[in-house]
């Protein structure tokens, strides 16, 4: 079975941009949440969406934005980069609207420039 | 606010070791408490959880200790190999879901020395 896959694997874009991330989650799972992960730090909380609708958002501006499809794939968007927005994006898909169980894939680095 | 303080920040352990990390949480809400072990270029990978009713779980060479007076809880690697070498993430959270996801500590890179 494929696991977490997201799109691309790297990206490079100029500071007030916009970007959008893709991520399919694992056959059967209906939640999708969005980490930022920068450098040498642990994983900081985006969104949660599960059913399509949003279920949790964590402290980031609204900036950024993101949706869920009807086949539970989703998209993370951020307008007007920054180049503090420079960082590793993941994804992670759990069965349910708990969290347990989530499962990450290997993220999108995204490059500020 | 950091809700998950996590020690030490990077351990170098001899081959055959115990690799031990250790967290402290704040949040007396959150329920579930899972650690990941990321490797460089890759997402975090699920090793092993726990939930604040037990106060031990083993899967393998991977134990979970969590003491909830202490609102601690803490990754035991025994015989601690080279492809263990890695960075070690604590993470908590409501089981629940909702607004604050899972909350992570800021990571340990573990070295095993051969």
């Amino acid at each position: 079975d494929a696991g977490v896959t997201q799109s691309p694997t790297h990206l490079i874009k100029t500071r007030g941009q916009q970007v959008t991330l893709r991520c399919s989650p694992i056959s059967g799972h209906k939640s999708v949440s969005w980490y930022q992960q920068v450098l040498g730090q642990g994983p900081q909380f985006i969104f949660q969406y599960y059913e399509k609708e949003e279920r949790g958002r964590g402290n980031f501006p609204d900036r950024f934005s993101a949706r869920q499809f009807p086949n539970y794939s989703s998209e993370l968007n951020v307008n007007a980069l920054l180049l503090g927005d420079s960082a590793l994006y993941l994804c992670a898909s759990s069965w349910g609207r708990r969290l347990t169980e989530a499962f990450f894939g290997q993220g999108t680095r995204l490059t500020v420039v | 606010q950091q809700q998950v303080k996590q020690s030490p920040q990077s351990l170098i352990v001899q081959k055959g070791g115990i690799s031990i990390i250790n967290c402290a949480y704040e949040n007396t809400a959150f329920d579930y408490f899972p650690w990941y072990q990321q490797f460089p270029g890759k997402g975090p990978a699920l090793l092993i959880a726990i939930r604040p009713d037990v106060s031990e779980k083993k899967e393998g060479r991977f134990t979970i200790s969590f003491n909830k007076s202490a609102k601690q809880f803490s990754l035991h690697i025994m015989d601690s190999q080279p492809g263990d070498s890695a960075t070690y993430f604590c993470a908590a959270s409501y089981s629940g879901g909702g607004a604050d996801g899972l909350t992570f500590g800021k990571g340990t890179h573990l070295i095993i020395q051969p």
